[in-house]
Formats: structure tokens, C-alpha cells, sequence
């Protein structure tokens, strides 16, 4: 069975703050990906990365990175400073093949205040 | 092109209509979804098709009736609503597996509310 964890359930912070959302999956599939979305008040989850299980590189774009780590079975997201349309519902999620379907995390509300 | 549109964006219908709800994609996806998202929740996967066959269906109420008419259109029938549907539905499209890439593209959504 697939799981996706996200303790982080809401988060605040100032503009221009750095910002970490943490994401643990479990599986016992060795092949397997994981994505993050976005979902801003307006309601479309918007596609922001995928990884698959045989690229721990590391990624950066523009502001946002993430940290895959196998070895901690984690993929955080870490936003550099922070803007307020950064403001949203992330979403860290697994596919595998196995699963053939998308496994999401609870989510975490991101509030970015002025 | 990214888009994944859907209509109606706002719908609010009595349990006894019958209404549709449409999603169209212009990606050449070959996977088509649905899912339903309640408040404050991680979307739910309703339906999946793949080459315009359902391949899965989350134990979904009949009243929930998908249609894939071609590869591009994806419905979705609903009749004798309860209350407890109403709810943000999301459709979604994406590659089909074995073509590499596996992220979902998602359209915008239609909020339904069932009085």
C-alpha cells in the first residue's frame, strides 16, 4: 500500500521568508514518482515537479527546490523567499505502477503574509 | 498547451435533475480522469480511463456516469445527486504509462452544490 505523509497542516509566514514543506512516503515499489502540486483558492492543482525513484538529484527553479532523499523516504519542497501568491494548498503525491493511480498527502496550507 | 478546460465552472442542481459535466483536453493525452474534492480534503479519485476505456472505477455510486466520447472529451452524467456530493469536481488528463511521463495535468474545476 502507498501513503503520503504532510504533518505540516498550516503554515505561516512573513514575505520574503524561506519555507519548508515536508513530504514522508511509504512503498514497497522500487520504481515509483513523486510530484508536488499547487492549488491556489481558485481550485486547479497546478503540476509543479516529478521525480522518479532513480533520480535523487536534487532541483532547483527559480525560487522553489526540492530535497529528495531515499534514504529518509522524503521529497520537501522549500520555497526562498517567499511571495504572497505564493499562498496555497501543496500537495506532495506518489504514483506507482502497481497503484496505477496518484496518491495524495493531506496537503499543507501555506498563508505568506505581508 | 498545458490547458485542461472544464464547464460548468459553478453548478447548483436539485436531487432530482440530471446534469453533465464536461472536460476537454487538447494534449493528445491518452488517460483521462476524475476526481471529486471535498473542503479542506486531497482530491479522491472517481474514474480513469485510458485509451477511451474505463480502466478504473473507485466504487463510485451509480449515479456518477462517466463518458469518453473520443480521446479528447471526458463527461461525466450525474443524476439523482444527494447533498453530501456537492463538492469541487476535478478533471485531470495525462499521458498514459509507458510513455514517460506520468504527472496529471488538471483542469480548473466545477463546483457543484446539490440542494
Amino acid at each position: 500500500a502507498q501513503k503520503v505523509t504532510q504533518a505540516q497542516t498550516e503554515i505561516s509566514v512573513v514575505e520574503k521568508e524561506d519555507v519548508t514543506l515536508d513530504c514522508v512516503y511509504e512503498t514497497r515499489d522500487t520504481t515509483y514518482y513523486l510530484f508536488w502540486y499547487k492549488q491556489p483558492p481558485s481550485g486547479e492543482l497546478v503540476f509543479l515537479i516529478r521525480r522518479n525513484s532513480f533520480d535523487e538529484q536534487n532541483e532547483i527553479s527559480g525560487r522553489y527546490s526540492w530535497n529528495f532523499q531515499k534514504s529518509t523516504s522524503s521529497f520537501n519542497f522549500t520555497i526562498t523567499a517567499s511571495q504572497v501568491v505564493d499562498s496555497a494548498v501543496y500537495f506532495c503525491a506518489l504514483f506507482t505502477g502497481g497503484g496505477n493511480k496518484l496518491t495524495f498527502g493531506t496537503g499543507t496550507q501555506l498563508k505568506v503574509e505581508l | 498547451d498545458t490547458e485542461v478546460t472544464q464547464t460548468p465552472k459553478h453548478l447548483v442542481m436539485g436531487m432530482t435533475n440530471k446534469k453533465s459535466l464536461k472536460c476537454e483536453q487538447h494534449m493528445g493525452h491518452r488517460a483521462m480522469y476524475w476526481y471529486k474534492q471535498k473542503a479542506k480534503k486531497p482530491p479522491e479519485l472517481m474514474f480513469v480511463y485510458s485509451y477511451e476505456k474505463l480502466s478504473i472505477n473507485e466504487s463510485v455510486p451509480s449515479r456518477f456516469s462517466p463518458e469518453c466520447p473520443n480521446s479528447s472529451l471526458l463527461n461525466l452524467h450525474l443524476h439523482a445527486l444527494q447533498p453530501e456530493d456537492s463538492a469541487l469536481y476535478l478533471c485531470a488528463s495525462s499521458r498514459t504509462p509507458g510513455q514517460g511521463s506520468y504527472e496529471q495535468y488538471f483542469g480548473p474545476g466545477t463546483r457543484l452544490t446539490v440542494t
